[in-house]
């Protein structure tokens, strides 16, 4: 059974960092692309970012680059986001996912991100 | 970025009734390799997404036969044949053929 599971979320001051975690167990982790997705209330689910089988290739949506890094570690079958420079429209339930190609189709249950002085 | 939006936002149905759901993209998602990668998912209260469809017309594994998802180009449709208590929620569509990829904005399903 596929199974993804996110830590690392909490409350953290504008301006913060965090690093979310997310350990997959039931599958090839090293053969599958590998995705953040948020979701709020107001912007609903927004991709976040993706990275590739062996970490080679990262993509990331415009409002958050240059202040978040996605990464993988094979061995260990985990997916990391380092998220710095925090802002408020950053809070969100942060989804760990997998990608097949195109799609996602495994997520897991999330880990809320909020930021707030 | 390619916009996804839905139509309608709400949807009250009733027991055994059919339903129908829009996604309409601002552009076309049929890839350079002749695939359309038009997603949808569901939603329950408190749970994360699930997958129903993917590449436009296919089922996921487990999903029942009376959710099918049709469409060409810019204009798809996501159909429940007769919708049932345990379908209620928030459904997505989700474009993965241009990066980023997009989602719309969500439909909500009840029961009348």
């Amino acid at each position: 059974e596929v199974q993804l599971v996110e830590s690392g979320g909490g409350l953290v001051q504008p301006g913060g960092s965090l690093r979310l975690s997310c350990e997959a167990s039931g599958f090839t982790f090293s053969s599958y692309s590998m995705a953040w997705v948020r979701q709020t209330p107001g912007k609903g689910l927004e991709w976040v970012a993706l990275i590739n089988t062996d970490g080679s290739a990262k993509h990331y949506v415009d409002s958050v680059k240059g202040r978040f890094t996605i990464s993988r570690d094979n061995a260990k079958t985990s997916l990391f986001l380092q998220i710095n420079s925090l802002r408020v429209e950053d809070t969100a339930v942060y989804f760990c996912a997998r990608d097949p190609g195109w799609s996602v189709d495994y997520w897991g249950q999330g880990t809320l991100v909020s930021v707030s002085s | 970025d390619v916009v996804m939006t839905q139509s309608p936002l709400s949807l009250p149905v009733t027991l055994g009734q059919p339903a129908s759901i829009s996604c309409r993209s601002s552009q076309s998602l049929v890839h350079t390799d002749g695939n359309t990668y038009l997603n949808w998912f569901q939603q329950r209260p408190g749970q994360p997404p699930r997958r129903l469809i993917y590449k436009l017309s296919n089922r996921d594994s487990g999903v029942p036969d009376r959710f099918s998802g049709s469409g060409s180009g810019t204009d798809f449709t996501l159909k429940i044949n007769r919708v049932e208590a345990e379908d209620v929620g928030v459904y997505y569509c989700m474009q993965g053929t241009h990066w980023p990829r997009t989602f719309g904005q969500g439909t909500r399903v009840e029961i009348k």
